[in-house]
């Protein structure tokens, strides 16, 4: 059975943090993980990571993957009230389903 | 623009009395899913589809159908609705790609929020 766990499940933090979330992972045939963000809505996509050490950047985020010891970070930095969100970590198997965590509860206070 | 329309986005419904959640797609994608999310658990995947008239099971299938008799379209149906359903769902679709970044980005619909009493 696949696997998903990040951590923590929830943080608060002021303006202008910088966080880290973690997600640890156990999937058969794994190919690549995905890191959605989740405001009160539908996720929408922020990374794809395919090979490990490959340090993904959109602005203020960035993310890792350890295909070793099957883990993704995901950074923020400078953080925003805009910010404040759940984080979703998703790998995915060959058989392209992608599984889900239960995600980070971000909060970003000003 | 490129979605995925969820229909209805809010319902509520009484035990026993068959719905239809409709789920539609224009980017041409081969493969739909169905999730479910509820707190505490996460997104739980009900149903896939690799194209048309190729369905299968995910992890919370039970009481659940789907049908995909064309490319674009997945509904999903619940013959006989009970509380423990009550629940937000997604539909979402993305390509099927083969190699070793097989794994997809998913397009997610707004979502739709079901309450069965």
């Amino acid at each position: 059975e696949d696997k998903v766990v990040q951590s923590p499940l929830s943080l608060v933090v002021h303006e202008g943090d910088t966080v880290t979330l973690n997600c640890s992972y156990e999937v058969t045939n794994f190919r690549s993980l995905l890191w959605y963000k989740q405001e009160k809505k539908a996720p929408t996509f922020l990374f794809m990571l395919t090979s490990s050490g490959i340090e993904k950047k959109s602005g203020r985020l960035s993310s890792i993957l350890d295909k070793k010891e099957l883990f993704s970070i995901l950074n923020i930095t400078a953080t925003q009230t805009g910010d404040s969100a759940v984080y979703l970590c998703a790998p995915g198997g060959s058989n392209y389903k992608l599984t889900f965590g239960k995600g980070t509860l971000l909060t970003v206070n000003p | 623009e490129a979605q995925v329309t969820q229909n209805p986005r809010y319902l509520i419904t009484v035990t026993g009395k068959k719905l239809t959640v409709t789920c539609s797609q224009n980017m041409n994608h081969e493969y739909m899913s169905w999730y479910r999310q509820d707190p505490g658990l996460g997104l739980r995947q009900i149903y896939y589809s690799m194209n048309v008239e190729v369905t299968d099971k995910g992890d919370v299938p039970e009481g659940y159908k789907v049908s995909r008799k064309e490319k674009r379209n997945f509904p999903l149906i619940l013959e006989s609705p009970s509380p423990n359903q009550t629940s937000l769902y997604f539909c979402a679709s993305s390509w099927r790609r083969s190699g070793p970044s097989g794994a997809n980005v998913l397009t997610f619909g707004a979502g739709s929020r079901l309450t069965v009493l």
